[in-house]
Protein backbone atom coordinates (compact mmCIF):
# COMPACT_ATOMS: atom_id res chain seq x y z
CA UNK A 1 0.00 0.00 0.00
CA UNK A 2 0.71 3.39 -0.71
CA UNK A 3 2.17 5.75 2.70
CA UNK A 4 3.50 9.31 2.47
CA UNK A 5 6.13 9.93 5.49
CA UNK A 6 6.66 13.62 7.16
CA UNK A 7 9.35 13.16 9.18
CA UNK A 8 9.30 16.63 10.65
CA UNK A 9 6.18 17.58 12.96
CA UNK A 10 6.85 20.98 13.87
CA UNK A 11 9.79 22.95 12.58
CA UNK A 12 10.99 26.16 13.88
CA UNK A 13 13.13 28.59 12.21
CA UNK A 14 13.95 32.69 12.09
CA UNK A 15 12.72 34.68 9.65
CA UNK A 16 15.84 34.56 6.23
CA UNK A 17 16.67 31.01 7.17
CA UNK A 18 16.68 28.09 4.65
CA UNK A 19 13.83 25.75 4.52
CA UNK A 20 14.26 22.03 3.90
CA UNK A 21 11.05 19.97 4.86
CA UNK A 22 11.23 16.34 3.97
CA UNK A 23 8.99 13.59 2.29
CA UNK A 24 9.39 9.90 1.52
CA UNK A 25 6.81 7.51 0.06
CA UNK A 26 6.11 3.96 -0.58
CA UNK A 27 5.31 3.13 -4.07
CA UNK A 28 6.82 1.24 -6.61
CA UNK A 29 5.69 2.52 -10.00
CA UNK A 30 5.24 5.94 -11.47
CA UNK A 31 3.97 8.63 -8.80
CA UNK A 32 2.66 11.81 -9.39
CA UNK A 33 3.85 14.31 -6.50
CA UNK A 34 2.30 17.19 -4.68
CA UNK A 35 3.24 19.69 -2.11
CA UNK A 36 -0.15 21.76 -0.42
CA UNK A 37 0.03 24.56 2.18
CA UNK A 38 -2.84 25.61 4.82
CA UNK A 39 -2.11 28.65 6.61
CA UNK A 40 -3.87 29.56 9.74
CA UNK A 41 -7.25 29.14 9.27
CA UNK A 42 -7.44 28.79 5.60
CA UNK A 43 -8.05 25.45 3.35
CA UNK A 44 -5.60 23.94 1.36
CA UNK A 45 -3.64 25.10 -1.86
CA UNK A 46 -1.24 23.44 -3.98
CA UNK A 47 2.25 24.65 -3.71
CA UNK A 48 3.63 22.62 -6.11
CA UNK A 49 3.32 19.25 -8.05
CA UNK A 50 5.38 16.85 -10.55
CA UNK A 51 4.47 14.79 -12.60
CA UNK A 52 6.89 13.72 -14.89
CA UNK A 53 10.39 15.56 -16.62
CA UNK A 54 12.75 17.80 -15.15
CA UNK A 55 12.88 16.36 -11.24
CA UNK A 56 13.16 20.04 -9.69
CA UNK A 57 9.70 21.92 -9.94
CA UNK A 58 9.42 25.25 -8.66
CA UNK A 59 6.18 26.09 -7.28
CA UNK A 60 4.44 29.41 -6.03
CA UNK A 61 5.99 31.53 -3.31
CA UNK A 62 9.36 30.48 -4.48
CA UNK A 63 9.16 27.02 -3.23
CA UNK A 64 10.69 24.15 -5.26
CA UNK A 65 11.12 20.25 -4.12
CA UNK A 66 13.42 17.99 -5.93
CA UNK A 67 11.92 14.32 -7.10
CA UNK A 68 15.04 11.72 -6.25
CA UNK A 69 13.38 8.35 -7.63
CA UNK A 70 16.21 6.66 -5.75
CA UNK A 71 15.43 8.04 -2.47
CA UNK A 72 11.63 7.59 -3.15
CA UNK A 73 11.78 11.64 -1.93
CA UNK A 74 10.40 14.65 -2.50
CA UNK A 75 11.64 17.37 -0.24
CA UNK A 76 10.23 20.89 -0.22
CA UNK A 77 12.80 23.81 0.33
CA UNK A 78 13.03 27.49 -0.01
CA UNK A 79 16.27 29.49 0.36
CA UNK A 80 14.95 32.32 2.67
CA UNK A 81 11.65 31.99 4.53
CA UNK A 82 9.22 34.41 5.79
CA UNK A 83 7.22 35.18 8.61
CA UNK A 84 4.08 34.92 5.77
CA UNK A 85 5.41 30.89 5.50
CA UNK A 86 3.86 30.00 9.10
CA UNK A 87 1.50 27.64 8.07
CA UNK A 88 1.33 23.32 7.73
CA UNK A 89 2.60 21.75 4.85
CA UNK A 90 1.54 18.28 3.49
CA UNK A 91 3.21 15.81 1.35
CA UNK A 92 0.75 13.87 -0.86
CA UNK A 93 1.07 11.15 -3.52
CA UNK A 94 -1.14 9.26 -5.93
CA UNK A 95 0.37 5.88 -7.51
CA UNK A 96 -1.23 5.66 -11.45
CA UNK A 97 -2.02 1.82 -10.25
CA UNK A 98 -5.11 3.59 -8.31
CA UNK A 99 -5.57 7.05 -10.12
CA UNK A 100 -8.98 8.19 -7.85
CA UNK A 101 -7.30 8.03 -4.63
CA UNK A 102 -4.04 10.36 -3.14
CA UNK A 103 -2.41 9.56 0.40
CA UNK A 104 -1.48 12.73 2.14
CA UNK A 105 1.52 12.91 4.98
CA UNK A 106 0.78 13.62 8.45
CA UNK A 107 1.81 17.45 7.91
CA UNK A 108 4.67 19.37 9.14
CA UNK A 109 4.17 22.20 11.18
CA UNK A 110 5.98 25.14 10.51
CA UNK A 111 6.29 28.51 12.94
CA UNK A 112 8.47 31.71 11.63
CA UNK A 113 10.02 33.67 14.46
CA UNK A 114 10.06 37.51 13.06
CA UNK B 1 -15.38 33.09 -8.55
CA UNK B 2 -14.16 29.34 -8.76
CA UNK B 3 -14.65 27.63 -5.55
CA UNK B 4 -15.87 24.68 -3.12
CA UNK B 5 -18.25 25.68 -0.35
CA UNK B 6 -19.20 24.25 2.70
CA UNK B 7 -21.61 23.93 5.04
CA UNK B 8 -22.09 24.44 7.86
CA UNK B 9 -18.54 25.89 9.07
CA UNK B 10 -18.66 24.88 11.98
CA UNK B 11 -21.21 22.23 14.07
CA UNK B 12 -21.84 20.97 17.34
CA UNK B 13 -23.79 18.35 17.98
CA UNK B 14 -24.92 15.04 20.44
CA UNK B 15 -23.90 11.38 19.48
CA UNK B 16 -26.83 9.30 17.36
CA UNK B 17 -28.39 12.59 15.78
CA UNK B 18 -28.25 12.48 11.65
CA UNK B 19 -26.68 15.27 10.14
CA UNK B 20 -25.20 16.39 6.71
CA UNK B 21 -22.83 18.53 5.33
CA UNK B 22 -22.94 19.56 2.25
CA UNK B 23 -19.89 20.51 -0.56
CA UNK B 24 -21.00 22.72 -3.90
CA UNK B 25 -18.60 23.41 -6.28
CA UNK B 26 -18.98 25.54 -9.35
CA UNK B 27 -15.92 24.82 -11.75
CA UNK B 28 -17.44 22.01 -13.73
CA UNK B 29 -15.10 19.54 -12.16
CA UNK B 30 -16.26 15.80 -12.27
CA UNK B 31 -13.97 14.70 -9.18
CA UNK B 32 -15.20 15.19 -5.36
CA UNK B 33 -13.89 13.91 -2.18
CA UNK B 34 -14.12 14.01 1.04
CA UNK B 35 -11.30 13.74 3.74
CA UNK B 36 -10.90 13.99 7.23
CA UNK B 37 -8.17 16.21 9.49
CA UNK B 38 -6.87 15.11 12.14
CA UNK B 39 -3.74 15.96 14.35
CA UNK B 40 -0.71 13.81 13.68
CA UNK B 41 -2.49 12.05 11.05
CA UNK B 42 -2.62 14.64 8.44
CA UNK B 43 -5.54 14.45 5.98
CA UNK B 44 -7.43 10.78 5.13
CA UNK B 45 -9.74 10.29 2.22
CA UNK B 46 -13.52 9.42 3.26
CA UNK B 47 -15.16 8.78 0.24
CA UNK B 48 -14.65 10.01 -3.23
CA UNK B 49 -16.61 10.80 -6.62
CA UNK B 50 -15.39 9.90 -10.15
CA UNK B 51 -18.63 11.63 -11.41
CA UNK B 52 -22.43 11.73 -11.05
CA UNK B 53 -23.37 8.81 -9.61
CA UNK B 54 -20.13 7.14 -8.90
CA UNK B 55 -18.94 6.88 -5.47
CA UNK B 56 -15.98 4.69 -3.82
CA UNK B 57 -14.74 4.40 -0.12
CA UNK B 58 -11.75 6.41 0.62
CA UNK B 59 -9.44 4.82 3.70
CA UNK B 60 -12.16 5.71 6.19
CA UNK B 61 -15.17 5.47 5.26
CA UNK B 62 -16.78 3.82 8.38
CA UNK B 63 -19.42 5.91 9.57
CA UNK B 64 -20.40 7.77 6.57
CA UNK B 65 -22.30 7.94 3.70
CA UNK B 66 -22.25 10.03 0.19
CA UNK B 67 -24.09 10.68 -2.86
CA UNK B 68 -24.01 12.05 -6.34
CA UNK B 69 -26.72 12.67 -7.62
CA UNK B 70 -25.53 16.04 -9.47
CA UNK B 71 -22.27 17.16 -10.74
CA UNK B 72 -21.82 20.06 -8.56
CA UNK B 73 -22.96 18.44 -5.18
CA UNK B 74 -21.22 15.95 -2.88
CA UNK B 75 -22.97 15.81 0.78
CA UNK B 76 -21.35 13.61 3.51
CA UNK B 77 -24.04 12.08 5.46
CA UNK B 78 -23.25 10.84 9.09
CA UNK B 79 -26.11 9.13 10.32
CA UNK B 80 -25.22 8.08 14.09
CA UNK B 81 -22.83 10.42 14.71
CA UNK B 82 -20.37 9.66 17.30
CA UNK B 83 -17.95 11.25 19.59
CA UNK B 84 -14.59 9.58 17.35
CA UNK B 85 -16.11 11.53 14.21
CA UNK B 86 -15.01 15.00 16.16
CA UNK B 87 -12.73 15.86 13.35
CA UNK B 88 -12.31 19.10 10.71
CA UNK B 89 -13.63 17.57 7.52
CA UNK B 90 -12.69 19.41 3.97
CA UNK B 91 -14.29 18.72 0.72
CA UNK B 92 -12.37 19.05 -2.44
CA UNK B 93 -12.73 18.83 -6.45
CA UNK B 94 -11.06 18.21 -9.37
CA UNK B 95 -11.44 18.42 -12.86
CA UNK B 96 -10.98 14.93 -13.39
CA UNK B 97 -9.77 11.88 -11.01
CA UNK B 98 -6.83 12.79 -8.27
CA UNK B 99 -3.75 11.29 -10.24
CA UNK B 100 -3.32 14.66 -12.95
CA UNK B 101 -5.32 17.42 -11.67
CA UNK B 102 -4.92 19.75 -8.82
CA UNK B 103 -7.28 19.18 -6.23
CA UNK B 104 -9.25 22.24 -5.07
CA UNK B 105 -10.60 22.60 -1.37
CA UNK B 106 -13.20 23.81 0.54
CA UNK B 107 -13.12 26.18 3.82
CA UNK B 108 -13.50 23.54 6.13
CA UNK B 109 -16.36 21.96 8.51
CA UNK B 110 -15.08 21.92 11.88
CA UNK B 111 -17.33 18.91 13.77
CA UNK B 112 -17.60 18.22 17.20
CA UNK B 113 -19.37 14.85 18.74
CA UNK B 114 -21.26 15.37 22.39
Amino acid sequence: AQSVSQHNHHVILSEAASLELGCNYSYGGTVNLFWYVQYPGQHLQLLLKYFSGDPLVKGIKGFEAEFIKSKFSFNLRKPSVQWSDTAEYFCAVNGDSSASKIIFGSGTRLSIRP
Amino acid sequence: EAQVTQNPRYLITVTGKKLTVTCSQNMNHEYMSWYRQDPGLGLRQIYYSMNVEVTDKGDVPEGYKVSRKEKRNFPLILESPSPNQTSLYFCASSRRAASSYEQYFGPGTRLTVT
